[in-house]
């Protein structure tokens, strides 16, 4: 138990439609971290947030956005869904501070794009 | 930019038997180094992290990785497996401070027979 929650844990959509994803992060943990694993893939780093803003981002199209909010928790929002949307979404969060990188895991939200 | 190898897609080994997963990563510094477990449906649980230090890591589960700088390699061992470690193996590199973007590996899926 990492203290990380996700919400939904499984969506339906359909294609074209848009979905918001939550996660609550671990107490005490200032940044939070998005990534979207196909199946059979390992997990692909979409964005992350540092107290509120977007603080990296990988090589995902614009209608993957989010949002931090003050108590870091954190939305990740994606609008035109697109059948290859369809994966697990995992959110990581962790404590930004100097030489300390473990990020821990929350169970995920699996979507389904049909 | 960085990237993780994982050469075996999948390894089957007795229970009892050990067990060594590659990992080859491609870094421009010094990497920090993770290995992930994965159970089906699940999210990621860290087993263990390298930063600097001792080339040598434990982790939980009985595990043990080796970080290789000549050989770019940190390859995850366990001298006696049981039915329970049947999973999904990540291994990942990041790097330190609020930008903490992580790249995983493609996972090894290990089954373990009786």
């Amino acid at each position: 138990e990492t203290g990380v929650t996700q919400s939904p844990t499984h969506l339906i959509k359909t294609r074209g439609q848009q979905v918001t994803l939550r996660c609550s992060s671990q107490s005490g943990h200032n940044t939070v971290s998005w990534y979207q694993q196909a199946l059979g893939q390992g997990p692909q780093f979409i964005f992350q947030y540092y107290r509120e803003e977007e603080n990296g981002r990988g090589n995902f199209p614009p209608r993957f956005s989010g949002l931090q909010f003050p108590n870091y928790s954190s939305e990740l929002n994606v609008n035109a869904l697109e059948l290859d949307d369809s994966a697990l979404y995992l959110c990581a969060s962790s404590l930004a501070v100097q030489g300390n990188t473990e990020a821990f895991f929350g169970q995920g939200t699996r979507l389904t794009v049909v | 930019a960085q990237s993780v190898t994982q050469p075996d897609i999948h390894i089957t080994v007795s229970e009892g038997a050990s067990l060594e997963l590659r990992c080859n990563y491609s870094y421009g510094a010094t990497p920090y180094l993770f290995w992930y477990v994965q159970s089906p449906g699940q999210g990621l649980q860290l087993l263990l992290k390298y930063f600097s230090g001792d080339t040598l890591v434990q982790g939980i589960k009985g595990f043990e990785a080796e970080f290789k700088r000549s050989q770019s390699s940190f390859n995850l061992r366990k001298p006696s497996v049981h039915w329970s470690d049947a999973a999904e193996y990540f291994c990942a590199v990041g790097r330190e401070g609020g930008y903490q973007k992580v790249t995983f590996g493609t996972g090894t899926k290990l089954q373990v027979i009786p």
